[in-house]
């Protein structure tokens, strides 16, 4: 257990729909990055949240966004949804920016049909 | 550009035998490795991280060797045990500050009975 939840753990959208993730950091971590892991594949750094502000994004298009709250939880949401965005997202937690161990969530399955 | 490479995708051995995952990387600014085990359905947990400072860091029946020279680092695990049985993967970070962690696809190790 990492402490790091996340929500829902699977779901099954359609193209062209929305989808929001969640996830709740470990305590006492004010950082969190989203990863998205295709079948087969190693994750792939999607963005990351410091304080409530981005700080990094990776190679994904503007509709894949994020929010941190205050209590530094975080959401991923996903904007017209497309097949290839099947995959396990993955919310890891850290505390600060200063190379420190990340925290994993065990993910978000999505399927998009 | 970045990426982190693995020498083999799959790898078995005898319970109680030492394995050995390599990985290479291609990016020469990197100067913090990470290597994670993931097990079916749950998200990736922290092993063993080395800085580039170093060449060898241990821990549990855990060993990670960094060869700056040729850019690679392997883990070593000593006396396999069936729960040793997951993906791993190996990561390595390239910018202090936004923590982005690039991830190879990973090495399947299975330890046989």
């Amino acid at each position: 257990e990492t402490g790091v939840t996340q929500s829902p753990t699977h779901l099954i959208k359609t193209r062209g729909q929305q989808v929001t993730l969640r996830c709740s950091s470990q305590s006492g971590h004010n950082t969190v990055s989203w990863y998205q892991q295709a079948l087969g594949q190693g994750p792939q750094f999607i963005f990351q949240y410091y304080r409530e502000e981005e700080n990094g994004r990776g190679n994904f298009p503007p509709r894949f966004s994020g929010l941190q709250f205050p209590n530094y939880s975080s959401e991923l949401n996903v904007n017209a949804l497309e097949l290839d965005d099947s995959a396990l997202y993955l919310c890891a937690s850290s505390k600060g920016l200063a190379g420190g161990e990340l925290f994993f969530g065990e993910g978000s399955r999505l399927t998009v049909l | 550009g970045e990426s982190v490479g693995l020498h083999l995708p799959t790898l078995s051995v005898q319970e109680g035998d030492n394995s050995i995952i390599n990985c290479a990387y291609s990016n020469s600014a990197s100067d913090y490795f990470i290597w994670y085990k993931q097990e079916s359905g749950k998200g990736p947990q922290f092993i063993i991280d080395i800085r580039s400072n170093m060449d060898k860091r241990q821990g549990q029946r855990v060993t990670v060797l960094l060869n700056k020279t040729v850019k690679h680092l392997s883990l070593q695990i000593a006396a396999t045990q069936p729960g040793d049985s997951a993906v791993y993967f190996c990561a390595e970070v390239t910018n202090f500050g936004n923590e982005k962690l690039t991830f190879g696809t990973g090495t399947r190790l299975t330890i046989i009975p």
